[in-house]
């Protein structure tokens, strides 16, 4: 069973827009959330994280919203670049205060995001 | 440069035939881990080590076997390979303690076995 999802496999973009990317969890012990960036043939790079202390974090263009009571984020990229077009995982990890498996980290299955021109 | 490395980037063998797959970081980085990534599956986390001589499995760690004799490198020893771990796979490492730390990815290595 999945603990880390994204329910959207693909997702296409015009640029300039907003791309919106969503992660749905379902562990309540997870308390610590990443997103990492792939492009083809290189390995993930860590893009923007969120501690469950937060409903918002942001880093220029990007932006991560953390709602828990849904157990649910979503990563907006505004305005959207070409460049931006790579496969964007979403991960969790669980509070090291609380679970001693904390550097267990849980991968989505990545959503594959194209910025067209 | 602060790196993981991983080799061979690509591989393909037979059935049977043992092989390891090297993974070595430069950062004196505490944690590592390998991770398979498959279509649809995202990344699967096989084996990770918290410290030398520290090492625990993760989701999908039948068929491997790893060790961690020094702190910068991680093998990973498929003992008799199968088709089902062709896969793409990566190291990743991550200094350990933190609240909130992120990985280092090496490039991936992309085995095919036949």
């Amino acid at each position: 069973d999945q603990q880390v999802k994204q329910n959207s496999p693909s997702l296409s973009v015009q640029e300039g827009r907003i791309s919106i990317l969503n992660c749905d969890y379902t562990n309540s012990m997870f308390d610590y959330f990443l997103w990492y960036k792939k492009y083809p043939a290189e390995g993930p790079t860590f893009l923007i994280s969120i501690s469950s202390i937060k409903d918002k974090n942001e880093d220029g263009r990007f932006t991560v919203f953390l709602n828990k009571s849904a157990k649910h984020l979503s990563l907006h990229i505004v305005p959207s670049q070409p460049g931006d077009s790579a496969v964007y995982f979403c991960a969790a990890r669980p509070n090291p205060l609380r679970e001693t498996s904390y550097d267990k980290v849980i991968f989505g299955p990545g959503t594959s995001l194209s910025v067209i021109p | 440069e602060a790196q993981v490395t991983q080799n061979p980037r690509y591989l393909i063998t037979v059935t049977g035939k043992k092989l390891t797959v090297t993974c070595s970081q430069n950062m004196n980085h505490e944690y590592m881990s390998w991770y398979r990534q498959d279509p649809g599956l995202g990344l699967r986390q096989i084996y990770y080590s918290m410290n030398v001589e520290v090492t625990d499995k993760g989701d999908v760690p039948e068929g491997y076997k790893v060790s961690r004799k020094e702190k910068r490198n991680f093998p990973l020893i498929l003992e008799s390979p199968s088709p089902n771990q062709t896969s793409l796979y990566f190291c990743a490492s991550m200094p350990g303690g933190g609240l909130y730390n992120e990985q280092f990815f090496g490039p991936g290595t992309r085995l095919t076995v036949l």
